[in-house]
């Protein structure tokens, strides 16, 4: 089974403080995103790689940076947090165009 | 651009018995696929079932079936027999040909009550 990990499922930090938000899968799989989850707006896709060092800005880049250096792994920055990025954020991974397989979710309270 | 509505906020069922969730799209795209994918809570979200637009044939998972209709742009997820278990957020969603990035609708909470 396609095992995707998300290193917090609760993480609470202040404003202004930089934020990695860890996400590892072990299937070999190209592509991985980053949602963020909220209330009433379903899944907005944030940033997505579709290999080693690629990125692709979503629809709501705009705070957020991303890193993937190992083909396995993606991290979402929060270069400086704010509390409008109080959120759920899910991370997922697939092979070309097929299914997503998502993590648990890390459910980040900026205070 | 693709968009996804989901006009059914939350709904809900009796045990045993069958709902049908909504899913409209817009795309000028005519190859595609639409995707329903369930969120239990405090889980995580895992697809229900796929279907590729280009498959006349509507897709089945055992208590799971959708009703395609390609011209009017229509993907609604019957759920029949429903169980507690299938208490839920239900995403449908869209990935044109070739992409692999999915555009999700807003969700549909669905409550199962015995």
């Amino acid at each position: 089974d396609v095992k995707v990990t998300q290193s917090s499922r609760y993480l609470v930090k202040r404003t202004g403080e930089k934020v990695f938000l860890e996400c590892v899968q072990d299937m070999d799989h190209e592509n991985m995103f980053w949602y963020r989850q909220d209330p009433g707006l379903g899944l907005r896709l944030i940033y997505f790689s579709y290999d080693v060092k690629m990125k692709e800005k979503g629809d709501i880049p705009e705070g957020y940076s991303v890193s993937r250096e190992k083909k396995e792994r993606f991290s979402l920055i929060l270069e400086s947090a704010s509390t409008n990025q109080t959120s759920m954020y899910l991370c997922a991974s697939s092979l070309l165009v097929s299914e997503q397989f998502f993590g648990p979710g890390t459910r980040l309270t900026v205070l | 651009a693709q968009t996804v509505t989901q006009s059914q906020p939350e709904m809900s069922v009796q045990e045993a018995e069958t709902v049908t969730l909504s899913c409209t799209y817009d795309t000028s795209e005519n190859n595609y696929y639409l995707f329903w994918y369930k969120q239990p809570p405090s889980r995580q979200m895992i697809l229900v079932i796929r279907q590729e637009a280009y498959k006349q044939q509507n897709a089945t998972e055992n208590r799971f079936s959708v009703n395609f209709q390609k011209a009017a742009k229509s993907f609604s997820l019957k759920i029949s027999d429903s169980q507690l278990g299938d208490t839920a957020m239900y995403f449908c969603a869209f990935a044109e040909y070739g992409q692999g990035n999915l555009i999700f609708g807003k969700g549909t909470k669905l409550s199962v009550k015995p």
